[in-house]
């Protein structure tokens, strides 16, 4: 069946740390990768996304990269700022109807 | 910019009360969907509406049902509340022509007691 795996939470860094959030998918052929945000009380908004294998999808500093030989799309960003505490999550779609998604991180940034 | 907006914020509902979440998007988008969002399970689509009167399931219809009488609206009905639909619900819309980004609410957490 189609799922998305991502690394469990909490996490907890220091401003302008490195941050890594580990996406592994399963699916039947190429869909495609979205990496959404949710900043506390509010509801999702797309981060990035990658339509294909080797897109890199980047936006306010996020990155990923659409990997099918490892069925990934981490994300990483250089620098976390306080401002980036929020849960995020990983999914899939073919059609934009169907979403896949993982079960969320939550990050937390102290100054 | 897109809106979605969602009746509620907060609402608390007895056991077996028949409860009404609405949802309103002002971008003229045919789909819109509905969500639960529970800790530890991430999102999971309860239905989905892709034109006016129509609707589909998605995976964790049992419970509830939907109504669009109109392009903009979205309603999710509790037909008989229980205390296991206690969950954020999410409202979401998408326009046809784009690639595959849905526009979210803000969310409804919902408390059934």
């Amino acid at each position: 069946g189609n799922s998305v795996t991502q690394m469990e939470g909490p996490v907890t860094l220091s401003e302008e740390a490195f941050l890594t959030i580990n996406c592994t998918y399963t699916a039947t052929g190429y869909p495609s990768l979205f990496w959404y945000v949710q900043y506390p009380g509010e509801g999702l908004q797309l981060l990035l996304k990658a339509t294909k294998a080797d897109d890199k999808g980047s936006n306010k500093g996020f990155e990923a990269t659409y990997r099918k030989e490892t069925t990934s799309f981490h994300l990483e960003k250089g620098s976390v700022q306080v401002s980036d505490s929020a849960v995020y999550f990983c999914a899939l779609s073919w059609t934009g109807n169907q979403f896949y998604f993982g079960t969320g991180t939550s990050l937390t940034v102290i100054p | 910019d897109v809106k979605v907006t969602q009746s509620s914020r907060y609402l608390v509902k007895r056991t077996g009360e028949k409860v009404f979440l609405e949802c309103v998007q002002d971008m003229d988008h045919e789909n819109m969907f509905w969500y639960r969002q529970d800790p530890g399970l991430g999102l999971r689509l309860i239905y989905f509406s892709y034109d006016v009167k129509m609707k589909e399931k998605g995976d964790i219809p049992e419970g509830y049902s939907v109504s669009r009488e109109k392009k903009e609206r979205f309603s999710l009905i509790l037909e008989s509340a229980s205390t296991n639909q206690t969950s954020m619900y999410l409202c979401a819309s998408r326009p046809l022509r784009t690639s595959y980004e849905q526009y979210f609410g803000p969310g409804t957490r919902l408390t059934v007691t």
